[in-house]
């Protein structure tokens, strides 16, 4: 079986420029997270989709970021522009369900800095 | 706001020592907790995980840990660790507060074990 797959695993882009991050998850998981770690610090919660729609994103840092999930399979994650503080490593994780947190499956990360 | 408090950013072991590394939560109420590990180049997996019951939880590869509920704490212990074992392990944490719950994690300490 397939694992949650994560596209592309690093990306270096200039400040002001977009980045769209691509998170594919496990097939018939109808919940998708991500999570954002800046160096260092901890893995923060971004937001949470049922299927296709935004149960949670609160954790949105500002709205230069628009994440999406059409059609509730794959989602992506837009920055635009990207400022510095943007660069860290972008997890997607995805479960069957929600009250069972422990089956969550995690993508091995993007990458990104923004130089 | 509920966070998680690892301790030791670092820490540098011989192979054969014994591991405890440290995680508090902030949260009053219920809790689930978590230790996650990501291994060099691969993605977060979970290591073990405490819902209820006895608080001394026994996980894969030797890893225990014990749920101390009067301290809010939640350390991870090996008696004696491997080369292996090096990776940065996470402690994250569910607040069972009704509704909606998402995993915060704490910020990651880093091992690394020499042989």
């Amino acid at each position: 079986e397939a694992g949650v797959t994560q596209f592309p695993s690093h990306s270096v882009i200039e400040k002001g420029q977009t980045v769209t991050l691509r998170c594919d998850p496990i097939s018939g998981h109808d919940n998708l997270y991500w999570y954002r770690r800046v160096m260092g610090k901890e893995i923060k919660f971004l937001l949470h989709f049922v299927k296709e729609s935004k149960q949670d994103e609160s954790g949105m840092p500002n709205n230069r970021f628009l994440a999406e999930r059409t059609g509730g399979t794959y989602s992506t994650l837009k920055v635009q522009p990207a400022e510095l503080e943007d660069s860290g490593v972008y997890f997607c994780a995805s479960s069957a369900r929600q009250e069972t947190n422990e089956k969550l499956f995690f993508g091995s990360g993007t990458q990104l800095s923004v130089l | 706001a509920q966070s998680v408090s690892q301790h030791n950013h670092h820490v540098i072991l011989s192979e054969a020592a014994s591991l405890e590394l440290g995680c508090n939560y902030s949260y009053g109420g219920t809790v689930n907790l978590f230790w996650y590990v990501q291994y060099p180049g691969q993605h977060l997996q979970l290591l073990l995980k405490y819902f209820s019951g006895d608080p001394l939880v026994k996980g894969i590869k030797g890893f225990e840990a014990e749920f101390i509920k009067s301290k809010f704490s939640f350390n991870l212990r090996k008696p004696s660790v491997q080369w292996s074992d090096t990776a940065e392990y996470f402690c994250a944490v569910i607040t069972l507060s009704g509704g909606y719950n998402k995993l915060i994690f704490g910020a990651g300490t880093r091992l690394a074990v020499h042989p």
